[in-house]
């Protein structure tokens, strides 16, 4: 049971470059999340899936675009990259529960340098 | 919109001690959860204690409690006979109570707080 993996783990880009983030999770989990982590800011929604072929947008959408085509991952793209996307990226899943609050369980994260 | 405050960036402790880490919190809601997750030098983020609103008893979790005060908007977390193992980074985070599309899952995230652990 490897959890929540991300792939890659490290990446430089310049800008305008394109790439994706793959997250996938083998806990059969409905949700699926990505966050960005900047110092001194937390961790930041940008994205977010309650399941297979649906998105929704987090608090800092903008410049990222998603996809969850099957349940098990959720990819997230960067059309042009800027170097204000220079972040550590985290994917997490938790499953829906009866109420919510459920435990999210988050991947290694990846760092991401745009140049 | 809900916001979570961590007004200290960081502490300071010696191993065995106890240390408080604050937090306070800004919602409208009455039904929701509040969590602490740890992020030691691996980067990986780990839950280390969560507590529903509905609940009055604070929650604990081995050497780890919380201070829950839901008039106060204030959760803290008390980190007994310190360990080494503890020195990381600490986020506060906040969950409102999920609707049945689950559009409520969302955490939003203090900006943390570095606990340092001295041998």
């Amino acid at each position: 049971n490897a959890g929540v993996t991300q792939t890659p783990k490290f990446r430089v880009l310049k800008t305008g470059q394109s790439m994706t983030l793959l997250c996938a999770q083998d806990m059969n989990h409905e949700y699926m999340y990505w966050y960005r982590q900047d110092p001194g800011m937390g961790l930041r929604l940008i994205h977010y899936s309650v399941g297979e072929g649906t998105t929704a947008k987090g608090e800092v959408p903008d410049g990222y675009n998603v996809s969850r085509l099957k349940k098990q991952n959720f990819l997230l793209g960067l059309e042009s990259a800027a170097p204000s996307q220079t972040s550590v990226y985290f994917c997490a899943s938790s499953p829906p529960g009866l109420a919510g609050g459920d435990e999210q369980f988050f991947g290694p994260g990846t760092r991401l340098t745009v140049l | 919109a809900q916001t979570v405050t961590q007004s200290q960036p960081e502490m300071s402790v010696q191993e065995a001690e106890t240390v408080t880490l604050s937090c306070t919190y800004d919602t409208s809601e009455n039904n929701y959860y509040l969590f602490w997750y740890k992020q030691p030098p691996s980067r990986q983020m780990i839950l280390v204690i969560r507590q529903e609103a509905y609940k009055q008893q604070n929650a604990t979790e081995n050497r780890f409690s919380v201070n829950f005060q839901k008039a106060a908007k204030s959760f803290s977390l008390k980190i007994s006979d310190s360990q080494l193992g503890d020195t990381a980074m600490y986020f506060c985070a906040f969950m409102k109570h999920a609707g049945p599309t689950g559009a409520n899952s969302k955490l939003t995230f203090g900006k943390g707080i570095t606990l340092s652990v001295r041998p």
